[in-house]
């Protein structure tokens, strides 16, 4: 079956810009999380939704959101980006949460300019 | 605060040796703890993960070791290839939902 489908793979944007990443889980999962990977800080979780709803979140600025739609895919959203926003964003889905494994998507690679 | 401390952050290896990646935690309602394994260019994939109530847990090549008192737990891979050239990541996440607390990470190099 598919895996977790991230798009777009890569993205350049500009300082104060907005971007949205989208995430598709594997078929009949329902928790999504995402993740912001740099060298320097290493994975770091960002929020997870479920069903629709912010389950969990990190402790990122309130420029960071997120949100679930009823099929389970989910976006993420960074508003008026900064030079420090550059990283690899990762989401990862799994059945129902902390109890099922958790499969990871490719990332998108956000360079901020 | 890094909840989950792992090293070494590096280890190069001879083709057929046993490459021991060691990670430790002090929170003690973290209850699941997985191993990831990240090539350059591509997200982590779970490679196997352990349950406090075992101590050992083998799939394939791969196990783990996991310490419940010392709250300590380690990757073993066995017959190392250099296709196992990749960084592995430790993890543990507690209770309800996908929030993982990785380690920082370790560099494998397997030298054919």
């Amino acid at each position: 079956k598919a895996g977790v489908t991230q798009t777009p793979r890569y993205l350049i944007k500009t300082r104060g810009q907005q971007v949205t990443l989208s995430c598709s889980p594997i078929s009949g999962h329902r928790s999504v999380s995402w993740y912001q990977q740099t060298p320097g800080q290493g994975l770091q979780f960002l929020f997870e939704y479920f069903s629709e709803t912010q389950r969990n979140k990190g402790n990122f600025p309130g420029r960071f959101s997120g949100r679930q739609f009823s099929n389970s895919r989910s976006e993420m959203n960074v508003s008026t980006l900064e030079l420090g926003d550059s990283a690899l964003y990762l989401c990862a889905s799994s059945l129902r949460g902390a109890d099922t494994e958790a499969f990871f998507g490719q990332g998108t690679r956000l360079t901020v300019v | 605060q890094q909840q989950v401390k792992q090293s070494p952050q590096s280890l190069i290896v001879q083709k057929g040796g046993i490459p021991i990646i060691n990670c430790a935690y002090e929170n003690t309602a973290f209850d699941y703890f997985p191993w990831y394994q990240q090539f350059p260019g591509n997200g982590p994939a779970l490679l196997i993960a352990i349950r406090p109530d075992v101590s050992e847990k083998k799939e394939g090549r791969f196990t783990i070791s996991f310490n419940k008192s010392a709250k300590q737990f380690s990757l073993h891979i066995m017959d190392s290839q250099p296709g196992d050239s990749a960084t592995y990541f430790c993890a543990a996440s507690k209770g309800t939902g996908n929030q993982f607390y990785f380690g920082t990470g370790t560099s494998l190099t397997v030298i054919p």
